[in-house]
């Protein structure tokens, strides 16, 4: 049981070039989501989605797209890198019914330079 | 979307138990409280979880006020592996409203 995975670990872009970050998990939850941290910030929501096809804007969620087309994986696309989208990227799931306890991946560190 | 507030840092000595507070004063009767921990590098990993009753687990303790509008996550003997961000969030019971919002959270430092 793998739980969430995020692939690339690590990337180096280059302004206004654009990318994919990838996320899947095999646990058939329902929620997922993007966050991305700042140094010495907390997590700050991006986009999530509630099942496949569905999908809606968090608290920042200018800069990039995402998808949800299949159950198991949630793509965040950065459509023109920018220096300030620099951050750390976590994706989440889990069940949409209480608890709903939320399972991170290791996260995704972006760099635009 | 209903807002947790925390402090941004408390430090404890090692083998001594911790107190992390939370206010949530416009939570919701159907709003679970939950909270995680992010050790450094890392994603956030769950700690605990609870709805109006007290709980505890292997890692830690939740009390919560009998108003919710305030709980607390005990750790009984801080170690040094417990030196994390711990964040305090809500979780709307009610269907279609999944903007779980996590904040600054609060930086422990534990001391040797």
């Amino acid at each position: 049981n793998a739980g969430v995975t995020q692939t690339p670990k690590f990337q180096v872009l280059k302004t206004g070039q654009s990318m994919t970050l990838q996320c899947a998990q095999d646990m058939n939850h329902e929620y997922m989501s993007w966050y991305r941290q700042d140094p010495g910030m907390g997590l700050r929501l991006i986009h999530y989605s509630v099942g496949a096809g569905i999908t809606d804007q968090g608290e920042v969620p200018n800069g990039y797209n995402v998808s949800r087309s299949t159950t198991e994986d949630f793509p965040l696309r950065l459509l023109s890198a920018a220096p300030s989208q620099t951050s750390v990227y976590f994706c989440a799931s889990s069940y949409s019914i209480p608890p709903n306890t939320i399972y991170f991946g290791e996260g995704s560190w972006l760099t635009v330079v | 979307d209903a807002k947790t507030t925390q402090p941004n840092s408390m430090e404890s000595n090692e083998e001594e138990p911790v107190h992390l507070p939370c206010n949530h004063s416009t939570i919701s009767g159907t709003d679970y409280i939950h909270w995680y921990r992010q050790l450094p590098s890392q994603g956030p990993e769950y700690v605990i979880h609870g709805l109006t009753s007290n709980v505890n687990n292997r890692m830690a303790s939740l009390a919560i006020a009998e108003d919710r509008k305030s709980s607390t996550l005990i750790l009984h003997r801080a170690t040094l592996r417990d030196a994390a961000v711990y964040y305090c969030i809500l979780r709307p019971f009610a269907s279609g409203t999944y903007k779980y919002i996590f904040g600054t959270g609060t930086r422990l430092k534990v001391l040797a």
